[in-house]
């Protein structure tokens, strides 16, 4: 089971430019997150989806926007990227949205922006 | 609102002696707490989780954390530390919000001298 894939594996952007984020998952889970982390910060949460068809904004939606068309895809898109958006992106899902669920994470994309 | 306090940046240890990660929350209702662990250029994997059942949590790879609301601690041990250990380790704890995000404290870097 390949669990959850995300492309690229990195990427070097000139500012300005857009980008998206690819993250997809073959465990059928209903919820997924995406995360930033940034050294010293730990991991803070984007965006999140608890069900296809739904979106909600985490701690830094600004400058990010995601769309969740099926249960197995969730873009992250960079409309207008700036050196601030450089980071390690992780994209997560979890069955449900239940406090209790696990969280199951990718390898992420490591982004810089210049 | 809740929190993690992760105290020490970087811990190292010697192979063969006791590992000792400190997490500290801050939560004005029941916390879910989870301790994840990242090897380099990796993605995150699920150590244990906290979740009310028992104070005592065994997770995989000989680590366990006690849960003590007394001290609003959730620490990671093991008696024994590996080569193979060396990681960076999160403590999160669940948010109660409609995200149920993890919070993730700012992470602890283990080192292992042989």
């Amino acid at each position: 089971t390949a669990g959850i894939t995300q492309a690229p594996t990195s990427q070097i952007l000139a500012a300005g430019r857009s980008m998206t984020l690819r993250c997809t998952q073959d465990m059928r889970h209903n919820a997924m997150y995406w995360y930033r982390q940034d050294l010293g910060l730990g991991l803070r949460l984007i965006h999140y989806s608890n069900t296809a068809g739904t979106t909600g904004k985490g701690e830094v939606p600004d400058g990010y926007s995601v769309s969740r068309a099926n249960t197995d895809d969730f873009p992250l898109t960079l409309a207008s990227a700036v050196p601030s958006q450089t980071s390690v992106y992780f994209c997560a899902s979890s069955v449900t949205g239940r406090v209790t669920d696990t969280q199951y994470f990718g390898p992420g994309t490591r982004l810089t922006v210049l | 609102a809740q929190s993690v306090t992760q105290l020490g940046s970087h811990v190292s240890v010697s192979e063969g002696a006791l590992v000792l990660l400190r997490c500290n929350y801050s939560s004005s209702v029941p916390p879910y707490l989870f301790w994840y662990v990242q090897y380099p250029n990796q993605g995150l994997q699920l150590l244990l989780k906290y979740t009310s059942a028992a104070t005592l949590v065994k997770g995989i790879n000989g680590f366990e954390a006690e849960f003590k609301k007394s001290e609003t601690s959730f620490h990671l041990t093991k008696p024994s530390a590996h080569m193979s250990d060396a990681a960076e380790y999160f403590c999160a704890v669940r948010a109660m919000d409609s995200s149920y995000k993890l919070i993730f404290g700012s992470g602890t870097r283990l080192l292992v001298r042989p």
